[in-house]
């Protein structure tokens, strides 16, 4: 139980597009979904925390008009990378958890990575 | 301010015990997460600690003391695929997890 997919898996645009990337709880609804952005040798680092029908929550120094995030359904959760450049390629990783009155355990989905030419 | 500190990489022999050690500083305390990561790939849950002891779970051991604000992950009887970075992190008073830099761990023949 509790499998999150995301989609693509891997993605390579020119700069200035925007790239859309997809997480979805396959078996579970997700009240809580967490976008993470991973560069090489780093840790983890908490981009936006989004709930279901609400604003996403973003982390500082993390420009919400250039990553979008929508958190239309308990299931499915959203992040577009808009106007990308080179500095943005990294690995996006969402997760998600079940939600208020449980325990916080994050279930991660397989990860995009994303490269910007 | 928030805080985790582990060691950046630890070298076992295959077969051997290797204990990975997390100190942590947060603001409130509502449980300590250990994950695994392989190298290209997103974590995995290992366990979850909230009470001081050890909870066993197969050849992956996690321990924690609340007022030393200290854990460990211990690995036993290593295999070549325990091979990963292992992440560890503390669930502030927000429900926020905060994260280590994560432990690379090899493991050599």
């Amino acid at each position: 139980g509790a499998v999150v997919s995301q989609h693509p898996s891997w993605v390579i645009c020119k700069s200035g597009t925007s790239v859309k990337i997809e997480c979805r709880s396959l078996d579970f609804q997700a009240t809580t979904m967490f976008w993470y952005r991973q560069f090489p040798k780093q840790s983890l680092m908490l981009m936006a925390t989004s709930n279901e029908g609400s604003k996403a929550t973003y982390e500082q120094g993390v420009e919400k008009d250039k990553f979008l995030i929508n958190h239309a359904s308990l299931t499915l959760s959203t992040l577009t990378v808009t106007s990308a450049h080179p500095e943005d390629s990294s690995f996006y990783i969402c997760s998600a958890s079940l939600g208020a009155g449980e325990v916080e355990t994050q279930y991660f989905g397989p990860g995009t990575r994303l490269l910007v030419l | 301010g928030q805080n985790i500190d582990q060691p950046t990489e630890m070298t076992a022999t295959e077969g051997a015990i290797v204990q990975i050690n997390c100190t942590y500083q947060t603001s409130g305390f509502n449980g300590l997460f250990w994950y695994q990561q392989h190298a290209g790939e997103a974590p995995t849950f290992l366990s979850y600690n909230v009470l001081d002891g050890l909870e066993e779970k197969g050849r992956f051991s996690s321990f924690l003391s609340r007022s030393k604000g200290y854990s460990y992950l211990l690995l036993k009887e290593l295999q070549m695929k325990d091979s990963a970075s292992y992440l560890c992190a503390s669930l502030d008073s927000n429900y926020q997890l905060i994260w280590g830099a994560g432990t690379k761990l090899i493991i050599k023949p």
